[in-house]
């Protein structure tokens, strides 16, 4: 079973920097099966990208994502008050799925 | 529109079993390609898969839970259903259902609202 780290556990920035998430993977996994979420107090995750750097739709382009193998990375270019959330990543490898523990967004 | 509703109790006792109904509309179970799945999340913690089922009746669950849960769809009536054996107090959670509509790429595009479930005597 592939188990997903996220660095770092919580992220204090402010509006308007640029925000960098770290998820590894303890084997590789395919490209085509990293996704990342968004979650806000009290909803249910939403997909932001998929395929490692594929925007959802409706999705901002201040959100990318990028990597390969075992080392996947979600950036925000420039904060917004509402990109603050926790971020999860996830992947299905070897008919088996998984989600990081979570990277806390906070402001600063 | 993609629509996934989850339906259940929204307690049960521990060592009883949990049946969870999900609802969808706006696609279709059978569509090549689709899969629907099931995760939790306890309160104030990270997301946990628990089971995938394919538009094929293929399933998938995960390991470490694997011996209490099945998975099965009615395609005629657009659900999706799981049912977790010997339920436990460490169970409570906000249970979802979502879709990934396609096999080129896996991730879960549409979600339901959740359902908590409480385990409790």
């Amino acid at each position: 079973e592939i188990v997903l780290t996220q660095s770092p556990g919580t992220l204090s920035l402010s509006p308007g920097e640029r925000a960098t998430l770290s998820c590894r993977a303890s084997q590789s996994v395919s490209s085509s099966y990293l996704a990342w979420y968004q979650q806000k107090p009290g909803q249910g995750p939403r997909l932001l990208i998929y395929a490692a750097s594929r925007r959802a739709t409706g999705i901002p382009d201040r959100f990318s994502g990028s990597g390969s193998g075992t080392d996947f990375t979600l950036t925000i270019s420039r904060l917004e008050p509402e990109d603050f959330a926790v971020y999860y990543c996830q992947q299905f490898g070897s008919s088996v799925c998984s989600f990081g523990q979570g990277t806390k967004l906070e402001i600063k | 529109q993609i629509t996934l509703k989850e339906s259940g109790p929204t307690m049960v006792k521990p060592t009883q079993t949990l049946t969870l109904t999900c609802t969808v509309s706006g696609f279709s179970l059978s569509t090549s390609g689709v899969s629907v799945g099931w995760i939790r999340q306890p309160p104030g913690k990270a997301l946990e898969w628990l089971a995938l089922i394919y538009w094929d009746d293929d399933k998938r669950y995960s390991p470490s839970l694997k011996s209490r849960l099945l998975v099965t769809k009615d395609t005629s009536k657009n659900q999706v259903v799981l049912i977790m054996t010997n339920m436990d107090p460490v169970d409570t959670a906000t249970y979802y259902c979502a879709q990934s509509p396609v096999l080129e790429w896996f991730a879960f595009d549409s979600w339901g609202q959740g359902t908590l479930v409480t385990v409790s005597s």
